[in-house]
């Protein structure tokens, strides 16, 4: 039961262009959500966070949108760039015992063609 | 600041071997998280412990996976005896805080790529 999904497995987007990254839940306890960027050989980077109780947070090229109706989230980078090549994981956190814990989606590949 | 420390990088062994996955947090971090990562289904949380305490193994996949943390400053996963299903990269990561927001995520290490011949 993959309780946050990541549909499309790759993205190719021109250099300059918008990106748009897709992600859908479905725990509606769900009280923040993440979008980490990964390397090849290197361990997932945190890229920004939006809590369950706004809509929108941006910081500079990067706006992550939520739609809590929906269950929908986004990552809107704008203008992209070569090196936001990468696979880009959103994550959803809950609290339990006392804890955040992270459930991932399965990742989308993002290429930005020059 | 280090970083989370992760070894070995690669690891390959044969079938019934015992594997053993090593993790240095973060200084000053009290939560540790083991995490594997597959095509199939990508991140997924193994355990974590809070001030070297275990506090959630529910996403270890079999008794074969065993973790420890015996001080705050390391921890490690083990498998015995491995299997081929095994194979995948295993990541570590800690955190400072309870609250997973911008300000205090949580932190990986690159990795450990683990193949089970």
């Amino acid at each position: 039961d993959q309780q946050v999904k990541q549909n499309s497995p790759s993205l190719s987007v021109q250099e300059g262009r918008i990106s748009i990254l897709n992600c859908d839940y479905t725990n509606s306890m769900f009280d923040y959500f993440l979008w980490y960027k990964k390397y090849p050989a290197e361990g997932p980077t945190f890229l920004i966070s939006i809590s369950s109780i706004k809509d929108k947070n941006e910081d500079g090229r990067f706006t992550v949108f939520l739609n809590k109706s929906a269950k929908h989230l986004s990552l809107h980078i704008v203008p992209s760039q070569p090196g936001d090549s990468a696979v880009y994981f959103c994550a959803a956190s809950v609290g339990i015992q006392g804890a955040q814990k992270l459930v991932f989606g399965q990742g989308t590949r993002l290429t930005i063609n020059p | 600041d280090a970083g989370v420390i992760q070894s070995p990088r690669h690891e390959v062994t044969e079938m019934g071997q015992e594997v053993t996955l090593r993790c240095k947090p973060i200084s000053g971090h009290d939560y540790l998280f083991w995490y594997r990562q597959t095509m199939m289904r990508g991140l997924e949380l193994l355990i974590y412990f809070n001030n070297n305490v275990p506090i959630d193994d529910s996403g270890m996949p079999e008794d074969r996976f065993s973790a420890k943390m015996p001080n705050a400053s390391f921890s490690t996963l083990k498998i015995q005896p491995s299997e081929p299903r095994d194979s995948a990269v295993y990541f570590c990561a800690s955190s400072s805080h309870r609250d997973v927001n911008s300000n205090q995520p949580q932190h990986f290490g690159d990795g450990t790529r683990l193949s089970i011949l």
